[in-house]
């Protein structure tokens, strides 16, 4: 079975501009999150997303950050413009509906803002 | 949303069982407990779930006394590879009640 895969591996930008991450999760997954992980913190959940519905998105920083889920598998999460606090290891994880916890985690997009 | 407190670091010898323990002070009726492991650069890994009682799996066990306050993530034998980072989480089935990640327990394996 093939895991949750994300691109890029690694991106570098400088401050004010714009950076976009894709996800795609394990086939038949209906439920799919990003995370934030901060160096040396736990992963922070931006949102939640059940199909294409948005489940949570209440630590998702709305005046920069998007996160779009079209037709219930692939996803995308955008920064514009990005900070320096914005530096961090993105993660996507996916999960099948109605098994709680386990949850599958790509290798992350590691994201350096200049 | 039920946080927890777990230790921030941890060593152990090689071959030793380890025992982490996590808080949950505030675990409601529906929230399940599921550990993850991570390793420097790779995300998080699954390791065991449980709701009370004594789960075991190839990897691990579990114990969680009766009133689930807290809970035991038991590794046996512990090898120089199980040096990892590993978090404990509370939540309920479906929603974002689950995702409360913490600062995790730092385990390193000694020779």
């Amino acid at each position: 079975e093939a895991g949750v895969a994300q691109s890029p591996r690694y991106k570098i930008i400088e401050k004010r501009q714009s950076v976009a991450f894709w996800c795609n999760p394990i086939s038949g997954h209906a439920t799919l999150y990003w995370y934030q992980q901060i160096l040396g913190q736990g992963p922070k959940l931006l949102i939640q997303f059940q199909n294409n519905g948005v489940v949570d998105d209440s630590q998702l920083p709305k005046d920069r950050f998007s996160a779009e889920r079209l037709k219930g598998v692939d996803s995308t999460l955008k920064i514009q413009p990005a900070k320096l606090e914005d530096s961090a290891v993105y993660l996507c994880a996916s999960m099948t509906s109605g098994r709680a916890g386990e949850q599958f985690f790509g290798p992350g997009t590691r994201l350096t803002v200049l | 949303l039920a946080k927890t407190t777990q230790p921030i670091s941890m060593d152990s010898y090689e071959g030793q069982e380890v025992n982490i323990t996590c808080s949950h002070n505030n675990i409601a009726t529906n929230d399940y407990i599921t550990w993850y492991q991570q390793f420097p650069s790779q995300g998080p890994r699954f390791i065991i779930q449980g709701y009370k009682t004594k789960v075991t799996n190839e990897v691990a066990s579990l114990f969680i006394p009766a009133d689930r306050k807290s809970s035991t993530l038991s590794l046996p034998r512990v090898s120089l590879s199980d040096t990892a980072v590993y978090y404990c989480l509370v939540g309920g089935i479906t929603g974002a009640n689950n995702l409360f990640f913490g600062t995790g327990t730092r385990l390193t394996v000694i020779p």
